[in-house]
C-alpha cells in the first residue's frame, strides 16, 4: 500500500524563523493533503495539492508527483503555528487517505 | 466552513460492552470516513462510505462495524469493545471532484476502554 514519510519528527523554532517540512511517499498517483492539529486535537485542512505550488497566508505547499515528494513552507513562524502537522495522499486505487506519522513544531516567543 | 459532528467527545468503556459513536455532517458530501488515532501513529482508516446504507472496510477494520442511514450520518459500532480500541476516534467527510477532495474532520472522539 500506500507509504508516507515526514521529516523532520520533530521542529523547534524561534517566532520570526521559516521552517519546510518535508513528505515523501511511495506512488507516483497521489492526491497530497496537508493537515494541521492543534495541540487540543482538533485537525484543520490546509491544503489539497496533488501537484504544483500553493499559498495560503504564510503557509506554501509543493508538490512534485514525479519526485514522489511534497512540502509545506512556514514562514516567519508563530507560537500560534505550534502543533502537529500531517500529510496525507491516496493514489487511484485507495478510498482513504494514509497518513504520515506527522512534524510536530514547537515555536517559541 | 464545512461543518462535522461527532457525538460524544469522550466516553469510557467497559471491556466487553457496546459503544457507538456517532457522526453527522452538513457538507452534503458523499464521502464519509472513520479514522483513529494512537499516540505515535498517524491515522488510520477503519471504514468508510461513498453512499447511504452502505459502507466498505478501510485498512484496520476489524473489531468494528460502520452505519451510514442517511448520507449525513455515520456511525461507528464496537459490539465487544476491547482495551487496544482505546484511541482518539475522528470522523471526517469529504467531496470527491475533479479538483478537490478536501477532508472535513470533527472534533474527535476519546474512547477510553477499561
Amino acid at each position: 500500500g500506500q507509504q508516507v514519510q515526514q521529516s523532520p519528527a520533530s521542529l523547534v523554532l524561534q517566532e520570526g524563523e521559516n521552517a519546510e517540512l518535508q513528505c515523501n511517499f511511495s506512488s507516483t498517483a497521489t492526491r497530497l493533503q496537508w493537515f494541521y492539529q492543534h495541540p487540543g486535537g482538533r485537525l484543520v485542512s490546509l491544503f489539497y495539492n496533488p501537484s504544483g505550488t500553493k499559498h495560503t497566508g504564510r503557509l506554501t505547499s509543493t508538490t512534485v508527483t514525479n519526485e514522489r515528494r511534497g512540502s509545506l513552507h512556514i514562514s516567519s513562524s508563530q507560537t500560534t503555528d505550534s502543533g502537529t502537522y500531517f500529510c496525507a495522499t491516496r493514489n487511484n486505487y485507495a478510498q482513504g487517505l494514509t497518513f504520515g506519522l506527522g512534524t510536530r513544531v514547537s515555536v517559541f516567543p | 466552513e464545512a461543518a462535522v459532528t461527532q457525538s460524544p467527545r469522550s466516553k469510557v468503556a467497559v471491556t466487553g460492552g457496546k459503544v457507538t459513536l456517532s457522526c453527522h455532517q452538513t457538507n452534503n458530501h458523499d464521502y464519509m470516513y472513520w479514522y483513529r488515532q494512537d499516540t505515535g501513529h498517524g491515522l488510520r482508516l477503519i471504514h468508510y462510505s461513498y453512499v447511504a446504507d452502505s459502507t466498505e472496510k478501510g485498512d484496520i477494520p476489524d473489531g468494528y462495524k460502520a452505519s451510514r442511514p442517511s448520507q449525513e450520518n455515520f456511525s461507528l459500532i464496537l459490539e465487544l469493545a476491547s482495551l487496544s480500541q482505546t484511541a482518539v476516534y475522528f470522523c471526517a467527510s469529504s467531496d470527491r471532484g475533479i479538483s478537490n477532495e478536501r477532508l472535513f474532520f470533527g472534533h474527535g472522539t476519546k474512547l477510553s476502554v477499561l
